[in-house]
Parts: C-alpha cells; structure tokens; sequence
C-alpha cells in the first residue's frame, strides 16, 4: 500500500499568497496517477487536478500540480478568499488499494 | 452530465449490515472502463477507499475492510452497490461513490446506532 503524507497540517496564509502544498508517497509513484482535491465543510470533496499536473473542468489556473517521483506538489499562485479549505492528494494506481494523504488545511 | 446519487439507510445497528447504492445518471456504465468506487469519510476524519469494481464485475477491496465488504454492480439499472456487514460505530462516516476520480456524489451519513 502506498501511504501518502501530506505538509504541512496546517498553513496559516493571507489573500494574495502564494500557497505550496507537499504530497509526499511512501514508494515511487507515477505522476499520472496522483489527483488533488479541495474540500470545504459539509461539502464532497472537488477534483482540482488529475494526473498530477492536469487541472480539471473549470478550474481556474491559478492552481498548478507539479512533481514525480515521491514528492509532487499542489500550488495557488494567488490565494482567494474562497481557497481556503481542507487539501487532499490521492494515488490511484492501476494497483490498488487507492490511498489519500491525511490533508493540509488552509486557514487565513 | 453524468451525475452520481448514494441512497440508503442512514441508520444501522451495530452488527447489522450496511447496505447503500449509487444511481449513475447521464451515462451507461456499459462502456468506457471506468471504475466506480466506494469512498468515505468519517465526521472529522480522512477519506478512506473502501473499494471499486468495473463494468465487469472484476473488484478490489482496501484490504482493511476486504472481510466484510462486497461491491456490486447492475448495469441494467445502472447504479452499483455497497455491502458492509457486522458494522460498528467506527463505520459511521459519509459515504461517497465516485466513477474514477473525476465524479463524485454528494455523499450520505451512515450513523451506527443501536
């Protein structure tokens, strides 16, 4: 089973910020299947990139997805109000079991 | 616009089963190779992949709960199901499906009550 940790837990930013959030997998994973998501309280969680670097419908391009490997990273160029919430990147390997990281919250 | 709704119990014994399904609306699950999955969150707490299973029927289970779970699909009514038995209040949680990652319903409470 890969195991994903996600850094930090917590990250206490302003509007305007530019945000860096770090997936780290527990063994090589290909970036085609490492996947970000958004998610605010009472709310399922929203796909914002796919295949590590592909973001989905309607997303805007202030959010990037980088990385390989081990280490991939979820970025906000210029933080909005509406960007703050809960992160999770997930691995969903041809090879399961799918796994998610524990989260990083971002919080003004 | 494919769309994906969870339906059942929001209430379940300790020790009974759980039993959910998922409507897939906006698209046949006849085609396409997508692997519709069983996720979830318990209040507070991360998501965790319970399973998936393919237009084939051929599934895959998180091994922590590969004991008591069985996923289900019925394509002519398209929508695929969810079984957990002898559950326990650690099973409460919001369940989502999902067709990969792209789609995912709005989820369901499932609150393990006696």
């Amino acid at each position: 089973e890969i195991v994903l940790t996600q850094s930090p837990g917590t990250l206490s930013v302003s509007p305007g910020e530019r945000v860096t959030l770090s997936c780290r997998a527990s063994q090589s994973l290909s970036r085609t299947y490492l996947a970000w998501y958004q998610q605010k309280p009472g709310q399922a969680p929203r796909l914002l990139m796919y295949g590590g670097s592909t973001r989905a419908t309607g997303i805007p391009d202030r959010f990037s997805g980088s990385g390989s490997g081990t280490d991939f990273t979820l970025t906000i160029s210029r933080l909005e109000p509406e960007d703050f919430a809960l992160y999770y990147c997930q691995q969903y390997s041809p090879s399961p079991p799918w796994t998610f990281g524990q989260g990083t919250k971002v919080e003004v | 616009q494919l769309q994906l709704q969870e339906s059942g119990s929001g209430l379940v014994k300790p020790s009974q089963t759980l039993s959910l399904t998922c409507a897939v609306s906006g698209d046949s699950m006849n085609g396409g190779g997508y692997t519709w999955n069983w996720i979830r969150q318990p209040p507070g707490k991360d998501l965790e992949w319970i399973g998936q299973i393919y237009q084939s029927g051929s599934t895959y289970y998180n091994p922590s709960l590969t004991r008591r779970v069985t996923i289900s699909i019925d394509k002519s009514k398209n929508q695929f199901s969810l079984e957990l038995t002898s559950v326990t209040t650690a099973d409460t949680a919001v369940y989502y499906c999902t067709r990969g990652v792209t789609t995912w319903g709005q989820g369901i409470l499932v609150t393990v009550t006696s």
